[in-house]
């Protein structure tokens, strides 16, 4: 088991670019969850997915920031124009259900994001 | 908001019992208390939950009281490398009735 797989680890970028974050969750999860944490705000859920679909994403700051999950590997953060507030670690993590027990959420490492 | 209490921080010698605590008196029926922690850049890790009953794993035992308005998480032996952000957290199962709002938490200080 990989676990929650981030990519990249590391993104500088400049203000006004576009930036797109990548997540493969863990296989057989069937939900996917993106937060990002600040010194300032903690950690806060962005979005969250259930068998790719979005279920809750009240949590997306703004119209900058859009998520998709075209399959149930893979799915992305994009945010355009990027800009400095934005600068923050993004975790993905996911999880399952299976009847009425929910497991856990498995987090990846994150991407830490600066924008300059 | 975080419907949780927790110290900043605590310090803990390597070898003793850490015994993290937590408020959570508006806590409803349903809710399960996880815990969570975070060692620096990296993504946090789940460590235990419960509903009522007090709970054990590999990682550690959760004590709940009887009228559930707070738990304490027990990691018995501390070791350096559990020095990190311990979240505990209220919620509906993630994914299904809500998700986890991460508080805070407390910053555990193991030292030798």
């Amino acid at each position: 088991d990989a676990g929650v797989i981030q990519s990249p680890r590391h993104e500088v970028t400049e203000m006004g670019q576009e930036v797109t974050l990548r997540c493969k969750p863990i296989s057989g999860h069937d939900y996917l969850f993106w937060y990002r944490q600040t010194m300032m705000r903690g950690l806060e859920l962005l979005i969250y997915f259930n068998n790719n679909v979005p279920i809750d994403d009240s949590g997306m700051p703004e119209d900058r920031f859009s998520a998709k999950m075209p399959n149930a590997s893979f799915s992305t953060l994009k945010i355009q124009p990027s800009e400095p507030r934005d600068s923050a670690v993004y975790f993905c993590a996911s999880s399952f259900r299976t009847g009425s027990y929910n497991s856990p959420l498995h987090f990846g490492n994150g991407t830490r994001l600066t924008v300059t | 908001d975080a419907k949780t209490t927790q110290p900043p921080s605590m310090d803990c010698a390597e070898g003793r019992a850490a015994n993290l605590p937590c408020n959570h008196s508006t806590i409803s029926g349903n809710e399960y208390v996880y815990w969570y922690r975070q060692i620096h850049s990296q993504g946090p890790q789940y460590i235990i939950h419960g509903l009522k009953n007090n709970e054990t794993n590999e990682m550690a035992s959760l004590i709940i009281t009887e009228d559930r308005k707070s738990s304490t998480l027990i990691l018995p032996h501390a070791t350096l490398r559990d020095t990190a952000v311990y979240y505990c957290i209220v919620s509906y199962p993630a994914g299904s009735q809500g998700n986890l709002i991460f508080g805070k938490g407390t910053k555990l200080s193991v030292k030798p």
